[in-house]
């Protein structure tokens, strides 16, 4: 069974500038989270789509950031303009919507510098 | 409200020696309970999972992990360390009805040769 993919997996931009990540989750996973770990961190949850509608983004800093799931399978997260501080590593992340505990599968992340 | 608290940022131990990981939680209902791996440029991977159908959880790589609900604990053990489990370690709590995880701070294991 392929993993969740994530592309790219390195991006260093310059502050202001905008920048997309990509991921494809498990297939038939349902359930799909964007967390973003800034280094010695925890992860920490930025949105959580249930198919293709939001059920959780209430740690996403909106006035910059965006994500959509069109169709229910890939996602995109966007940052629009980056600031330093949102260096760190975007992690996806999916699961099965009939797992009652949930387990998240995660993919290997994209490291993002902004400078 | 859900936490996890991680009580040792970074543990050193001898390879073949044991491995302790401390994890304790704190849940107004029955927790769902995780502990999750991740090494250097690498993505999160499952270790294993309480479920409330066993105490005591067995994961992948020899790791197991016990739920004690006297001491809202749910520490990971190794009974001999390898040089390939040096690594982060993350113990989550899933929030009851939404299933988000809460993270915590991470445990760096290091193995000495």
């Amino acid at each position: 069974e392929a993993g969740v993919a994530q592309s790219p997996r390195y991006k260093i931009i310059e502050k202001r500038q905008s920048v997309a990540f990509w991921c494809n989750p498990i297939s038939g996973h349902a359930t799909l989270y964007w967390y973003q770990q800034i280094l010695g961190q925890g992860p920490k949850l930025l949105i959580q789509f249930q198919n293709n509608g939001v059920v959780d983004d209430s740690q996403l800093p909106k006035d910059r950031f965006s994500a959509e799931r069109l169709k229910g399978v890939d996602s995109t997260l966007k940052i629009q303009p980056a600031k330093l501080e949102d260096s760190a590593v975007y992690l996806c992340a999916s699961s099965l919507a009939r797992d009652r505990e949930r387990s998240q599968y995660f993919g290997p992340g994209t490291r993002l510098t902004v400078l | 409200a859900q936490s996890v608290t991680q009580l040792d940022s970074h543990v050193s131990v001898s390879e073949g020696t044991p491995v302790l990981l401390r994890c304790n939680y704190s849940s107004s209902y029955s927790p769902s309970l995780f502990w999750y791996v991740q090494h250097p440029n690498k993505g999160l991977q499952l270790l294993l999972k309480y479920t409330s159908a066993a105490t005591l959880v067995k994961g992948i790589n020899g790791f197991e992990a016990e739920f004690k609900k006297s001491e809202t604990s749910f520490h990971l053990t190794k009974p001999s360390a390898h040089m390939s489990d040096a690594a982060e370690y993350f113990c989550v709590v899933s929030v009851s009805g939404t299933y988000k995880y809460i993270f915590g701070t991470g445990t760096r294991l290091k193995v000495l040769a």
